[in-house]
């Protein structure tokens, strides 16, 4: 399997842009997430699916993000409007049975976003 | 609150061996994770606790204590390419993992 497959890789937009992610998560897992990585918060679980159905979105940070999972093979995040803040790397992973018995996460090479 | 706690650097030299501490303070608790990541790359699974004990996988080990929240990664034949970061997690139950906030190990020769 070639792993969760991300793009794009970078993106640079100016604000109040639309932005969106996408995430093929790897074959045959359950699960899927949408984490965010900066310096001064860390790695943060925006939101995760399970067979395609969002579970958990209490880590969106606002309504300008939402995210879908129209099959199991495809997710976005999107972003709308962009701000200077949101500036980070998303990564999207995906696991095969879910966290409660510690299945691991795969993680994708992530998307470098940069709002100017 | 949830909060993990890890230092933020560590330091040590080539073939020696290193522990990264976590504790860690959570609603729920199902198990600890580890993972590595390099710079400029993505997080990728080393191992997995859910009971007491030390779990060995080839040159790294990881233990837990649950009736004290705290685990710990060991690493041991260091070697330059060790030098990352490595952010303990925390499944909380709720099929959600928080993680920490990472420490940064940098092998010198």
């Amino acid at each position: 399997d070639a792993g969760v497959i991300q793009s794009p890789r970078h993106e640079v937009t100016e604000m109040g842009q639309e932005v969106t992610l996408r995430c093929k998560p790897i074959s045959g897992h359950d699960y899927l997430f949408w984490y965010r990585q900066t310096m001064m918060r860390g790695l943060e679980l925006l939101i995760y699916f399970n067979n395609n159905v969002p579970i958990d979105d209490s880590g969106m940070p606002e309504d300008r993000f939402s995210a879908k999972m129209p099959n199991a093979s495809f997710s976005t995040l999107k972003i709308q409007p962009s701000e200077p803040r949101d500036s980070a790397v998303y990564f999207c992973a995906s696991s095969g049975q879910g966290l409660a018995i510690g299945d691991e996460q795969y993680f994708g090479p992530g998307t470098r976003l940069t709002v100017t | 609150g949830q909060s993990l706690e890890q230092p933020s650097e560590v330091t040590a030299v080539e073939g020696a061996i290193v522990q990264i501490n976590c504790t860690y303070q959570t609603s729920g608790f199902y198990g600890l994770s580890w993972y590595q990541q390099h710079d400029g790359g993505a997080p990728t699974f080393l191992s997995y606790n859910a009971l007491d004990g030390l779990e060995e996988t080839g040159r790294f080990s990881s233990f837990l204590s649950r009736s004290d929240s705290y685990g710990y990664l060991l690493l041991q034949e260091l070697q330059m390419k060790d030098s990352a970061s490595y952010f303990c997690a925390v499944s909380d139950g709720g099929f959600k993992t928080i993680f920490g906030a990472g420490t940064r190990l940098f092998v010198k020769a």
